[in-house]
């Protein structure tokens, strides 16, 4: 079975530009997270989707959106990009249900390479 | 929100076991700890997870403090490819949210 894809894998923007990064979850799993890692640093935790809606979201301004679609992929968007967003963005899925979030396992992506110029 | 506190690096011979600590002092009694590692340029990678028991997989052990508030990652023979960066985290669930507060994670360094 496949993993969690996300894609593009790399990419360049110009400040200013915005920005769309796709993710796939593992077949079954209907919650999708987004993280954002800068060089040197953990990740920091973006957004939660469960079954379309968002469940949470972290310190982040509102140039950070996202979306779940009905098969469950998501779409994480920044706009007005920034210098500092040059990042690795990480999108996790996981089987979760109300009763049982804090004891599954989140599998993560392989990540996208967002650089600003 | 939890915490999570880890030695910056460490270093171990191969084939010798390898026991990372974390302290995690405001831990609450939903909070799963759970620890990743990560490769260079590769997304973090599941290692293990537990509430209050030890627990045992093919990857590692997780020995769980009486208290909660400290946890020990323990491989049991390292190999060169277990040289990453281990984070030690606790699942927080707040309402329906089950985000990962990563730290900045323990760099291990396995010697030949």
């Amino acid at each position: 079975d496949a993993g969690v894809t996300q894609s593009p894998t790399h990419l360049i923007k110009t400040r200013g530009q915005q920005v769309t990064l796709r993710c796939s979850p593992i077949s079954g799993h209907k919650s999708v997270s987004w993280y954002q890692q800068v060089l040197g640093q953990g990740p920091q935790f973006i957004f939660q989707y469960y079954e379309k809606e968002e469940r949470g979201r972290g310190n982040f301004p509102d140039r950070f959106s996202a979306r779940q679609f009905p098969n469950y992929s998501s779409e994480l968007n920044v706009n007005a990009l920034l210098l500092g967003d040059s990042a690795l963005y990480l999108c996790a899925s996981s089987l979760e249900g109300v009763e049982t979030v804090s004891g599954n396992t989140i599998y993560f992506g392989e990540g996208s390479w967002l650089t600003v110029v | 929100d939890a915490k999570t506190t880890q030695p910056n690096s460490m270093e171990s011979n191969e084939e010798e076991p390898v026991h990372l600590p974390c302290n995690h002092s405001t831990i609450s009694g939903t909070d799963y700890i759970h620890w990743y590692r990560q490769l260079p340029s590769q997304g973090p990678e599941y290692v293990i997870h537990g509430l209050t028991s030890n627990v045992n997989n093919r990857m590692a052990s997780l020995a769980i403090a009486e208290d909660r508030k400290s946890s020990t990652l323990i491989l049991h023979r390292a190999t060169l490819r277990d040289a990453a960066v281990y984070y030690c985290i606790l699942r927080v669930t707040s309402g329906n949210t089950g985000k990962l507060i990563f730290g900045q994670g323990t760099t291990l360094q396995v010697k030949p």
